[in-house]
């Protein structure tokens, strides 16, 4: 298996633009995670999913944030507007059942917003 | 709730040296327990986790982890670092209360190995 696919790996915008991240997790993972990666905060879950179903997203930041699973190999993560405190990097990851615990992530995107 | 503390942001060692890396967690129930490893520019990797039994886990790369639940411990260990060993380690928590807890991770320890 490829693993997790994220795309772009890099993204430069300037503020008040629409960014869409997007991730294929590893084929048969039940869950995948959205994660932000900040110097001040480390590493944030933002929102997860089971079986496409967003369970949990008291991690995203602002209604500036959405995230959707239209299906099991495809997540996209959009800010919209975007901001310069949005700079970070995005990581996807998932895990399957069993083996629930071991997350696999993707390499990120590193978005910075001017 | 959970959480981790890395004690350290940043762990400087000579190669060929022993190293480790403190983690405490927090948590009112069971948990499983996680050390992840971020190389420059990737994503994170998992090195090993405690779930139950020993409580000394060996992990990839001579890395092991040892639990200690009175202390609420699990430090990170390696016997000689090698300059490949230079990376970001996160310790990571995750409580057993029912259903899917999320995994919280720790600030991260920066790992220096020196020629």
């Amino acid at each position: 298996d490829a693993g997790v696919i994220q795309s772009p790996r890099h993204e430069v915008t300037e503020m008040g633009q629409e960014v869409t991240l997007r991730c294929k997790p590893i084929s048969g993972h039940d869950y995948l995670f959205w994660y932000r990666q900040t110097m001040m905060r480390g590493l944030e879950l933002l929102i997860y999913f089971n079986n496409n179903v967003p369970i949990d997203d008291s991690g995203m930041p602002e209604d500036r944030f959405s995230a959707k699973m239209p299906n099991a190999s495809f997540s996209t993560l959009k800010i919209q507007p975007s901001e310069p405190r949005d700079s970070a990097v995005y990581f996807c990851a998932s895990s399957q059942i069993p083996g629930l615990e071991t997350q696999y992530f993707g390499p990120g995107t590193r978005l910075l917003v001017l | 709730a959970q959480s981790v503390t890395q004690l350290d942001s940043q762990v400087p060692v000579f190669e060929e040296a022993p190293v480790e890396l403190r983690c405490n967690y927090s948590s009112s129930v069971s948990v499983y327990l996680f050390w992840y490893v971020q190389y420059p520019n990737q994503g994170l990797q998992l090195l090993l986790k405690y779930l139950s039994g020993s409580t000394l886990v060996k992990g990839i790369n001579g890395f092991e982890a040892e639990f200690n639940k009175s202390q609420t411990s699990f430090h990170l260990r390696k016997p000689s670092v090698h300059i490949s060993d230079t990376a970001e380690y996160f310790c990571a928590v995750r409580s057993l209360s029912g259903g899917y807890q999320k995994v919280t991770f720790g600030i991260g320890t920066k790992l220096q190995v020196i020629p």
